[in-house]
């Protein structure tokens, strides 16, 4: 298995929901990451979990929440997103921190 | 710190012609380099990576690109394009020194004409 999963691919909320994001990797890598992505933009690094523990967290607010529940899956926790907050998300691992990231399809995330 | 410049935003070329993509980069420190390409409505796949050794980096799909450390660049070229490589092209850095930061370029779309 050499591939990084993301559920869902689409996801719509009102401002006032509470939904998650879901990434998965069975290729035993050891650090993970979430990016957002807003169109025609590169990847920007939110959060990056190194062995099952945050390590970076770059300013993002506390409206994301991310989780590492074990060493395959990661979450991100959303509550009261703002409509600036639509955007791909996406999720890469890598078999150490620092080493080239495989990235997930992303979940294209609308707030209305 | 790093950075990564794409000298074109866009770049149209036709079917079966050649292409280049350019990328320069900056860091007061070694680097690795990288090349992700991303199609409409998905994640980002990775094309080639430099780490060490060979300037000249095969990858992916036919793409490969050079390693120039005096001109600091790293540009991805494919000597015959196809439809479906459209898509959007994403340098990308992260010097030997940084467990975390990969540093991309703004992209370039290659847009492949019939």
């Amino acid at each position: 298995d050499t591939e990084v999963t993301q559920t869902p691919k689409h996801l719509v909320m009102g401002m006032t929901n509470k939904k998650s994001l879901k990434c998965e990797q069975h290729m035993g890598h050891r650090a993970m990451y979430w990016y957002k992505q807003k169109a025609k933009k590169p990847p920007e690094l939110m959060f990056v979990y190194s062995y099952e523990k945050l390590s970076i967290n770059e300013s993002v607010p506390s409206r994301f929440s991310p989780e590492c529940p074990n060493s395959s899956l990661l979450n991100l926790h959303l509550h009261a997103l703002q409509p600036e907050d639509s955007a791909l998300y996406l999720c890469a691992s890598s078999q150490q921190p620092g080493q080239w990231r495989f990235f997930g399809p992303g979940t294209r995330l609308t707030v209305l | 710190a790093q950075s990564v410049t794409q000298l074109d935003s866009q770049v149209p070329v036709f079917e079966e012609a050649p292409v280049e993509l350019r990328c320069n980069y900056s860091s007061s420190v070694s680097v690795y380099l990288f090349w992700y390409v991303q199609y409409p409505n998905q994640g980002l796949q990775l094309l080639l990576k430099y780490l060490s050794g060979s300037t000249l980096v095969k990858g992916i799909n036919g793409f490969e690109a050079e390693f120039n450390k005096s001109q600091t660049s790293f540009h991805l070229r494919k000597p015959s394009v196809h439809i479906s490589d459209t898509a959007e092209y994403f340098c990308a850095v992260s010097d030997r020194g940084s467990n975390y930061k990969l540093t991309f370029g703004k992209g370039t779309l290659l847009t492949v004409n019939p």
